[in-house]
């Protein structure tokens, strides 16, 4: 079984300071790990993921995200956030056989 | 854009009655993937299809079904709705079966509402 938690379902942060949103995963398997956002209306578009390899990941918009198996988090930051950050982010983790299971999601806003 | 359509963006329709939603994935992917996001549950998957075959089940009620056609693009048929099927309904498609590394690319959704 999998599954992930998604520390913080809203999260502020000022505009220009560090975005750090964070993801606990639970897998049995050695896990693959991914970030989504969705702006308003909008689908799901893939921000980052890691497979295997190199622990730190860098994904588009300027985020990365490091996967720390002592700790079984894929924890997402930016060092310096924009008014167009703003959205929801979703973790998801799967692995083996297992499907996607995605987090309940953090919804970011950014204050000017 | 993910290369991902889904139509209609919004559907509006009574209590009772049956809609069908529509996707076409992006082009070389095999696998359909649907999903319903709504407040109070999130993002549930429901459904997927690989080259034409049902390959995984989630949350899926009875009332709902899908399929996929051979030219791979999929519907999804919700009947008897009841106001609680108000959400937001993703389609998502990959290239391969929905292994573990197999990155899903989702279409903008159909907001349906029940009235």
């Amino acid at each position: 079984a999998q599954s992930v938690t998604q520390l913080g379902s809203h999260v502020s942060v000022s505009e220009g300071a560090l975005v750090l949103l964070r993801c606990n995963y639970s897998s049995s398997v050695p896990p693959y790990l991914f970030w989504y956002v969705q702006y308003p209306n909008q689908g799901l578009q893939l921000l980052l993921k890691y497979t295997t390899g190199a622990t730190l990941v860098k994904g588009i918009n300027g985020y990365e995200a490091e996967f720390k198996k002592s700790e079984t988090s894929f924890h997402l930051t930016k060092p310096s956030a924009h008014m167009s950050d703003a959205a929801e982010y979703f973790c998801a983790v799967s692995g083996g056989y297992q499907k996607v299971t995605f987090g309940t999601g953090t919804k970011l806003q950014v204050i000017p | 854009d993910s290369g991902v359509t889904q139509t209609p963006k919004h559907l509006i329709t009574a209590t009772g009655q049956r809609v069908t939603l529509r996707c076409s994935p992006r082009s070389g992917d095999l696998s359909v993937y649907w999903y319903q996001q709504s407040l109070d549950q999130g993002l549930q998957f429901l459904i997927q299809y690989y080259n034409g075959e049902e390959r995984a089940k989630g949350n899926i009620l009875e009332r709902f079904s899908a399929q996929q056609f051979p030219d791979l693009h999929s519907e999804l048929n919700l009947s008897s709705l009841e106001l609680g099927d108000s959400a937001l309904y993703f389609c998502a498609s990959s290239p391969g079966t929905g292994g573990s590394t197999d990155t899903q690319y989702f279409g903008p959704g159909t907001r349906l509402t029940v009235l």
